[in-house]
């Protein structure tokens, strides 16, 4: 089964800019999804692949974008405030099974 | 505005069979994919499996032969069963829709804790 691999923690300071990674086997190929997860609520869609390109949902920030190429896909925030602390995951469809397949996520400590 | 409800037994005994219903609000069951995903404590999200409105099905192939899922298109509902349960399956189990061209998750319920315990 396809496997997404994330690093467990990412620590930025208040304003600058902070990257998650998320790398798969040519995962480059796959439209990524990511996540925002905070303490006791549900998961957020952030950033979700549309005719190849990242987008983002309604009401999320433009700070928050995403990148995808080769093995690894990037959620990048700009300027990243308190409120951005959260668990992120990435996500992807395994064509090959019809599966969904979740990142182990990322704690991003501002 | 879609929104999803878990509802469900909060505490289940060991080899005892987990139910949940997920009723959806503002949109009827229509081309999407009805997710159950779930999140032990502490731990991160897993893939349980999804049916649509026709019941084609598919599941996590580490808990199908364990798994039922059922959908009720007249009240809007769909629901999971997990058998023979242990405590390796107390997590925070949600209800999602999955977007059928581009396969993301866009509407998630609140979530419900499931504690298997005697």
């Amino acid at each position: 089964s396809y496997v997404l691999t994330q690093p467990p923690s990412v620590s930025v300071a208040p304003g600058k800019t902070a990257r998650i990674t998320c790398g798969g086997n040519n995962v480059g190929s796959k439209s990524v999804h990511w996540y925002q997860q905070k303490p006791g609520q549900a998961p957020v869609l952030v950033i979700y692949y549309d005719i190849d390109r990242p987008s983002r949902p309604s009401g999320i920030p433009e700070r928050f974008s995403g990148s995808n190429s080769g093995n690894t896909a990037t959620l990048t925030i700009s300027r990243v405030e308190v409120g951005d602390e959260a668990d992120y995951y990435c996500q992807v469809w395994d064509s090959s099974g019809d599966h969904w397949v979740f990142g182990g996520g990322t704690k991003l400590t501002i | 505005q879609v929104q999803l409800q878990e509802s469900g037994p909060g505490l289940v005994k060991p080899s005892e069979t987990l139910s949940l219903t997920c009723t959806v609000s503002g949109d009827s069951i229509s081309i999407y994919y009805w997710t159950w995903i779930r999140q032990p404590p502490g731990k991160g999200l897993e893939w349980i499996g999804y049916i649509n409105r026709s019941g084609n099905i598919n599941y996590n192939p580490s808990l199908k032969s364990r798994l039922t899922m059922s959908v009720d298109t007249s009240k809007n509902q769909f629901s999971l069963k997990l058998s023979s349960v242990t405590a390796a399956d107390t997590a925070v189990y949600y209800c999602a829709r999955g977007s059928v061209v581009n396969r993301f998750f866009d509407y998630w319920g609140q979530g419900t804790l499931v504690t298997v315990s005697s």
